[in-house]
């Protein structure tokens, strides 16, 4: 099946530093990948839809600023958390897209975790 | 707008003995619906999904599901779960159309016990 990875798994930081949060398809390219964002024992909440060569299309609520997306190729989607503050910290996962004859199934990535000093 | 329901937080069950974690959706267009099972600190991975035709999916890990148009419903069901089934299970559902943006429930951890 298809294959994503997030790096770093996780990371600590600390406040008012930013963070950058990598999301590769290994084996598939993506045109579009998904940012998602996950409190403890929460559900998903979709921040961003991150699409190749083109500017990111953000959620109600999520300020674009802070949470910078760029998707340069093909393979690779990186959500940037810009002075980054303690309310930040949370799961982040990432998804990219695979187009099939049918329907588009999304696949997940890891995950990572970051928290804010 | 779409939205899905997971009436249950949580739900314990002995090993061997069968499950079902319960999904209701709500949508005004067409949806296809999927079940993801998340490992703790993971993510998420795809169990199944239901995009079309016979309304009963099996997935992986034994698990399958059915799509119940007059009930809005995608119960997931295993008949006979294992210790390592333990894990938090999303429902989750994509309007034909939207470049497959997901709406997830809010989760059901599934905890098997000896």
């Amino acid at each position: 099946g298809a294959v994503v990875s997030q790096h770093p798994s996780w990371v600590i930081c600390k406040s008012g530093t930013s963070v950058k949060i990598e999301c590769r398809s290994l084996d598939f390219q993506a045109t579009t990948m998904f940012w998602y964002r996950q409190f403890p024992k929460q559900s998903l909440m979709l921040m961003a839809t991150s699409n190749e060569g083109s500017k990111a299309t953000y959620e109600q609520g999520v300020e674009k600023d802070k949470f910078l997306i760029n998707h340069a190729s093909l393979t690779l989607s990186t959500l940037t958390v810009t002075s980054a503050h303690p309310e930040d910290s949370s799961f982040y996962i990432c998804s990219a897209r695979v187009r099939l004859a049918v329907s588009d199934t999304q696949y997940f990535g890891p995950g990572t975790r970051l928290t804010v000093l | 707008a779409q939205s899905v329901t997971q009436l249950d937080s949580q739900v314990p069950v002995f090993e061997e003995a069968p499950v079902e974690l319960r999904c209701n959706y709500s949508s005004s267009v067409s949806v296809y619906l999927f079940w993801y099972v998340q490992y703790p600190n993971q993510g998420l991975q795809l169990l199944l999904k239901y995009l079309s035709g016979s309304t009963l999916v099996k997935g992986i890990n034994g698990f399958e599901a059915e799509f119940n148009k007059s009930q809005t419903s995608f119960h997931l069901r295993k008949p006979s779960v294992h210790i390592s089934d333990t894990a938090e299970y999303f429902c989750a559902v994509s309007e034909i159309g939207t470049a497959s943006k997901l709406t997830f429930g809010t989760g059901t951890r599934l905890q098997v016990t000896l």
